[in-house]
């Protein structure tokens, strides 16, 4: 069965400081993979998405980059983090988009002060 | 741009009690549209509705889709204290990766 991993679960960044999160996923190949950010009081948004190694498409312009160097790899990065940069990080995987949706992973709190 | 509206944005009701979560969208080349239950951490696959008027269901909650008023609701029956959640709506559109979601629906049920 495919399983999505995602890490750290929470981390507290000062602001300036650089960000990478990391986010695994197990039992499937070549699946597209996302970074959604959930800010308090909004909804989900969607920040990247990849459909194969390197290829990266971005949806907002932002302080974020992310990257895939290998099939089930996808990570978020920053150089200099904002405080505006803080929220709940989701990464998501979907495989042809099935009838089975989209799955997430548990998530990373990041909090930057 | 696409667009996805849940109402009402929070809702308190007594365990037992019926509720109806809406969600209307607006998006250019519906695909599906997709409901979530998000309590702590990652959101967890309800439904998914690509075709108009076809009830799903799974156990005590069922979604249905109305394509020409583009809207959807989510029921959910005989509440329980586990229900209380966010629940999120987001439509995915033809051509385009990832999910426009809504804001969500947050369930308080309380005992």
């Amino acid at each position: 069965s495919q399983t999505i991993h995602q890490w750290p679960a929470t981390l507290v960044q000062p602001v300036g400081s650089p960000l990478s999160l990391e986010c695994t996923v197990e039992g499937t190949s070549n699946p597209n993979l996302y970074w959604y950010r959930q800010a308090a009081g909004r909804g989900l948004q969607l920040l990247f998405y990849s459909v194969g190694i390197g290829q990266i498409s971005s949806e907002v312009p932002q302080n974020l980059s992310a990257s895939r160097p290998q099939d089930r790899q996808f990570i978020l990065s920053s150089k200099k983090l904002l405080l505006s940069d803080s929220g709940f990080y989701l990464c998501a995987w979907s495989y042809m988009r099935t009838n089975y949706g989209y799955t997430f992973g548990s998530g990373t709190r990041l909090t930057v002060v | 741009e696409d667009k996805v509206v849940q109402s009402p944005l929070s809702l308190v009701v007594h365990e037992g009690d019926t509720v109806t979560l809406n969600c209307s969208y607006e998006v250019t080349n519906f695909r599906s549209l997709l409901w979530y239950k998000q309590e702590k951490k990652a959101p967890t696959f309800l439904f998914m509705l690509t075709s108009s008027g076809i009830e799903k269901k799974s156990g005590r909650l069922s979604s249905i889709l109305d394509k020409k008023e583009l809207f959807s609701i989510l029921n959910i029956t005989a509440t329980q204290t586990g229900d209380s959640a966010v629940y999120l709506c987001a439509v995915e559109a033809r051509g385009a990766d990832g999910l426009t979601f809504g804001k969500g629906t947050h369930l308080i049920i309380q005992p």
